[in-house]
């Protein structure tokens, strides 16, 4: 009974590959995040959904393309992946503006 | 925009108590966030305290909040070998879109000695 579940775990991939990562919560929570985390464990919002609606768009290139096909889901496709991207991505749930809740982040390494 | 700051670094002695301070920038912050970071793992929320609030106790942990000065501290009693991980203290600030979300501080890493 995970709240706020990713897949995958790890991700290794080659430069110039296009990857998805995947995030479902449980929590019937109407608003849901992506963040990154650097190599030096800091951690910044890219986007935010509410209601499979866009509300924050955070400076991210556009190869990286969120896509919430519902309330519980909202996954993370990214392009054409360079070395910066490594990093931990992690989800993040919340109703409205309330507290939120980490999914166990997803590691990607690009090579 | 909006700036937590948290010192990088505490080592403590197991059974002494920690306290780890957070500065954040955001006046409209209606919520304030710890959240603990074990190696290899997610988030995991520890504790909040709403703004109009100066402390909050929960066993172990209390939140201490000024927000005159926009000072925000976490102490831990009692630190067990456990306790060692990062701690990011977090605000819910708006962004440019007038949305909210979490501004992060850079994490204080703990570290408790035996």
């Amino acid at each position: 009974d995970t709240a706020v579940s990713q897949t995958p775990k790890y991700l290794v991939t080659q430069m110039g590959n296009d990857k998805s990562i995947k995030c479902e919560q449980n929590l019937g929570h109407d608003t849901m995040y992506w963040y990154k985390q650097d190599s030096k464990k800091f951690l910044k919002i890219m986007f935010s959904y509410n209601n499979k609606e866009l509300i924050i768009n955070e400076t991210v290139p556009n190869r990286f393309s969120p896509k919430s096909p519902d309330k519980a889901h909202l996954n993370l496709h990214i392009n054409s992946l360079e070395l910066g991207d490594s990093a931990v991505y992690f989800c993040a749930s919340s109703q409205a503006v309330d507290t939120q809740y980490f999914g166990p982040g997803t590691r990607l390494t690009v090579l | 925009g909006e700036d937590v700051e948290q010192s990088l670094f505490l080592s403590v002695r197991e059974g002494d108590s920690s306290v780890i301070n957070c500065t954040y920038t955001d006046s409209s912050s209606t919520y304030l966030y710890w959240y603990k970071q074990e190696p290899g793992a997610g988030l995991q929320l520890l504790t909040y305290i709403f703004s109009n609030m100066d402390m909050k106790q929960d066993q172990r942990l209390t939140v201490l909040l000024n927000k005159k000065d926009k000072h925000l501290s976490l102490r831990i009693a009692d630190t067990q070998t456990g306790d060692s991980a990062i701690y990011f203290c977090a605000e819910s600030s708006f962004m440019d879109t007038g949305r909210r979300a979490l501004t992060f501080g850079s994490g204080t890493r703990l570290q408790v000695q035996p």
